[in-house]
């Protein structure tokens, strides 16, 4: 099966812990990205990189970084999380200008 | 700066009818994709219509169509024949050709369809 697979679906965490997510794509795709979705249903850009240079860095604090070992893999650390920083993460994928092919998202919630 | 507005939050329409969600969008690129995702309520993002800023055409799939109006920097999204399974929120989203590829969305809009 071709797509986008994030780990885990959901998390639960306390304040000052850290957290990791993972984002596998095996669509053959060059280029991966980090959104957040907040509770207002927002879509905002975080990271994306491409061939596994980062490419894009929104403003977001210091305590959120992303890691790529290959094209087909970017995972989003986040040290010491905030309860600001519940919300759905997705992570997605695409091929020059294509459209993007999302994963099912992490869900996290801290307490 | 490049930005996306859909100022409907949400629309309620019955059964097999047709529905028109807008989109308005901001850029300073001469060149640049257009997009229309679906979230369901599972939270499932799916991509579902394009229209490339060159193409004067509307693109049209399936009972999805697009009102582009680049003048007024519009994409509309038009479902037909509308099924309660459309019932999801509405995402416009645009990609400009220069600018690394991010793809920025607009806010959203929940549509519901009625029995």
């Amino acid at each position: 099966e071709t797509a986008v697979f994030q780990t885990p679906n959901y998390h639960v965490t306390q304040v000052g812990n850290e957290v990791s997510f993972n984002c596998k794509q095996t669509l053959g795709h060059d280029t991966m990205y980090w959104y957040k979705q907040d509770s207002k249903k927002l879509l905002k850009i975080m990271f994306s990189y491409n061939n596994k240079q980062l490419i894009v860095n929104e403003t977001v604090p210091r305590r959120f970084s992303p890691q790529s070992s290959d094209k087909a893999h970017l995972n989003l650390r986040i040290k010491s999380v905030e309860p600001e920083d519940s919300a759905v993460y997705l992570c997605a994928s695409s091929l020059g200008h294509s459209d993007y092919t999302f994963g099912s998202g992490t869900r996290l919630l801290v307490i | 700066a490049q930005k996306v507005t859909q100022t409907q939050t949400s629309i309620s329409v019955v059964e097999k009818t047709t529905v028109t969600m807008d989109c308005v969008y901001e850029t300073r690129d001469s060149s640049y994709f257009l997009f229309w995702y679906k979230q369901t309520a599972s939270g499932e993002i799916v991509f579902l219509i394009r229209q490339d800023s060159y193409k004067k055409e509307n693109a049209t799939v399936g009972h999805y169509s697009l009102n582009f109006q680049k003048p007024k920097s519009s994409i509309g999204l038009i479902i037909t024949a509308t099924q309660i399974e459309d019932s999801a929120v509405y995402f416009c989203a645009m990609r400009e050709n220069y600018n690394q590829g991010k793809l920025i969305f607009g806010q959203g809009t929940k549509l519901s369809i009625k029995p």
